[in-house]
């Protein structure tokens, strides 16, 4: 079945230290791919998306995404964690299928940072 | 600098009650999106509108409709609130023929049905 994964629900790190969120997608054919960020009580902000070409993609706040089509995989590192990136994170695709214009979210990972 | 308005951050409501919630976006996309977010369950789509009056049911229509009159403006409606629809709700927009720069969100309103 057509789905994207975000095996990790929490997630705790300590600040200064490096994060990695994963993100799996199961589609035929690559779909755009997409990391949000959600801060408590907001709606999502994006941090980064691919579409094609260079397979690391740099984004706001400091984050990077790494494509990786032979594992179908799309996860979201930053090198030095802040306590301000305590948050949920979401991974998304647009598959194909849908035109490449319509949204697939994951479950989402919740970031929690200890001082 | 705001892009998409929902019209009401915290609601509160009784059972039974006739909800609305709106959502503005100054962006002229054709797109726009409710979703629901729970603890543990993500986003689930609620309904879509690709254009004025026009609209698509997404994973959880039930107990909702929704409302498109204008290009800029759609509406999510509770016709008679339970306590099982107590959520953060999450409206979104986007322009129809590219995803250049994803969906836009709004800053959610959290209903509370009692």
């Amino acid at each position: 079945a057509q789905s994207v994964t975000q095996p990790d629900i929490h997630i705790t790190v300590s600040e200064g230290a490096s994060l990695e969120l994963r993100c799996n997608y199961s589609y035929g054919a690559t779909p755009y791919l997409f990391w949000y960020v959600q801060s408590p009580g907001q709606g999502l902000q994006l941090l980064l998306k691919y579409f094609s070409g260079d397979t690391l993609v740099q984004g706001i706040k400091g984050f990077e995404a790494e494509f990786k089509r032979s594992q179908s995989s799309f996860n979201l590192r930053k090198p030095s964690v802040h306590w301000s990136d305590a948050a949920e994170y979401f991974c998304a695709v647009a598959p194909f299928s849908g035109g490449y214009n319509k949204l697939i979210f994951g479950a989402g990972t919740r970031l929690a940072v200890h001082p | 600098d705001v892009k998409v308005t929902q019209s009401s951050r915290y609601l509160v409501k009784r059972t039974g009650e006739k909800v609305f919630l709106e959502c503005v976006q100054d962006m002229d996309h054709e797109n726009m999106f409710w979703y629901r977010q729970d603890p543990g369950l993500g986003l689930r789509l609620i309904y879509f509108s690709y254009d004025v009056k026009m609209k698509e049911k997404g994973d959880i229509p039930e107990g909702y409709s929704v409302s498109r009159e204008k290009k800029e403006r759609f509406s999510l409606i509770l016709e008679s609130a339970s306590t099982n629809q107590t959520s953060m709700y999450l409206c979104a927009s986007s322009f129809r023929t590219t995803l250049a720069d994803g969906y836009t969100f709004g800053s959610g309103t959290r209903l509370t049905v009692v």
